[in-house]
């Protein structure tokens, strides 16, 4: 069974500092990985995914993820925070061929001026 | 280009009342159908999915169930609501074609059971 663990349910950043958010994922077959962004009272929106190609997946808004096999890990980073990435953050994994994509917990990414 | 809508946006209702929320998606055909709730800060949580017209998956036993009278319409109805229905219930869609993995997702209801 596949599964996916955010470490942190809240990060803060100041302006201008590295955004990590960290995804861990358990799958049997290889997966597919996405990264999924919410702002308040909204659905959520593709960030980026990775889908067997370029273990380097750049997204929008300057947000890029490495998979990494030997570490079953996703996580995700953008070198300058801006306050308008102030959101929640969802990884998620779906089996190739799938139907169903399982989400993690999330995390709220709090940006500081 | 596709879009999906979900209403009504904001949902106040008793315990003990039916629920009824609704889905559609344009511009495209046969697409994969989902319903989540998210609670207040939790993730998302998978209700029901379809993969076509009156097919549909249940992933919670609960007091909620799914339909899928349409090809592009997906209906979440309840009975009689609970307290714990309380949530924020988001529609999403995949296309039926390989390799199409996004998930895209509707603006929400915000459902409170009170």
């Amino acid at each position: 069974a596949q599964s996916v663990t955010q470490l942190g349910s809240h990060v803060s950043v100041s302006e201008g500092a590295l955004v990590l958010l960290r995804c861990n994922y358990s799958s049997s077959v290889p997966p597919y990985l996405f990264w999924y962004v919410q702002y308040p009272n909204q659905g959520l929106q593709l960030l980026l995914k990775y889908t067997s190609a370029a273990t380097l997946v750049k997204g929008i808004n300057g947000f890029e993820a490495e998979f990494k096999k030997s570490e079953t890990s996703f996580h995700l980073t953008k070198p300058s925070a801006h306050m308008s990435d102030a959101a929640e953050y969802f990884c998620a994994v779906m089996i190739t061929g799938g139907f169903k994509t399982i989400f993690g917990a999330g995390t709220r990414l709090f940006v500081k001026a | 280009s596709q879009t999906i809508h979900q209403w009504p946006a904001t949902l106040v209702q008793p315990v003990g009342s039916p629920l009824s929320l609704e889905c559609t998606v344009e511009g495209t055909s046969n697409p994969n159908l989902y319903w989540y709730r998210q609670a207040a800060g939790r993730g998302l949580q998978l209700l029901f999915y379809s993969v076509g017209i009156g097919q549909i998956s249940s992933e919670v036993p609960q007091n909620l169930s799914a339909s899928r009278p349409q090809d592009r319409q997906f209906i979440l109805s309840s009975k009689k609501l609970l307290l714990s229905d309380s949530g924020f219930y988001l529609c999403a869609w995949t296309s039926a074609l390989a390799g199409a993995e996004t998930q895209y997702f509707g603006p929400g209801t915000r459902l409170l059971v009170l």
